[in-house]
């Protein structure tokens, strides 16, 4: 089945605590992201990346950092994770680079930091 | 830079009504516009799509949104409100330079019985 897996689903950790969050897709798509979603905000893009190697930073970039080591995986890092980054994470991918290409979406990773 | 604004975080209406979630964007250039659903406890899944070709876009479960240039909207409907309707509605553009998606705020769909 075409997917976006993320893991974990749910997690709750303290500051300073580093994390990291796996996306993975089976789709060979060349674009991955990440978003999170806070009430209100609707989703706010943190990272992105074209191709192995191509990382960039989105909107709200401070905090996180990202990899792209294989086409599939897209790893979010948070190195000294704070309260303010409590919220739920998705991790997105599409077929082609271009504005028009679909972005398909995991479940999503609710944060929790204490 | 592109903005989203969705007009009214929650939308309540009744079964069997029309259904009618706006959104207005802002864009310095041609946009591409989506519209995406949210399930209670589950990802973002694609409701339909422009992309600069029928300004009336059809998309699954009988939802619709036409793209009005001259008022920057794109509004989704529906004729027949069902139960399984009820969710959380996002608006996003993307411009053609990448994939970036800029989101609304979201409306949250009840439907009523």
């Amino acid at each position: 089945e075409a997917q976006v897996t993320q893991n974990p689903r749910y997690l709750i950790t303290v500051t300073g605590k580093k994390l990291t969050v796996t996306c993975s897709q089976n789709m060979n798509h060349e674009y991955m992201s990440w978003y999170r979603q806070d009430p209100g905000l609707g989703l706010r893009q943190i990272y992105y990346s074209m191709n192995v190697e191509v990382t960039d930073k989105g909107d709200v970039p401070e905090g996180y950092k990202v990899s792209r080591k294989e086409k599939r995986n897209f790893p979010l890092i948070l190195e000294s994770p704070s309260p303010n980054q409590t919220s739920l994470y998705f991790c997105a991918s599409s077929l082609f680079v271009g504005g028009a290409s679909e972005q398909y979406f995991g479940p999503g990773t609710r944060l929790t930091v204490t | 830079a592109q903005s989203v604004t969705q007009l009214g975080s929650h939308v309540s209406v009744s079964e069997g009504a029309l259904v009618l979630l706006r959104c207005n964007y802002s864009s310095s250039v041609p946009p591409y516009l989506f519209w995406y659903v949210q399930y209670p406890n589950q990802g973002l899944q694609l409701l339909l799509k422009y992309t600069s070709a029928a300004t009336l876009v059809k998309g699954i479960n009988g939802f619709e949104a036409e793209f009005k240039k001259s008022e920057t909207s794109f509004h989704l409907t529906k004729p027949s409100a069902h139960m399984s309707d009820a969710a959380e509605y996002f608006c996003a553009v993307s411009e053609n330079a990448g994939n970036m998606l800029t989101f609304g705020g979201g409306t949250r769909l009840m439907v009523k019985p």
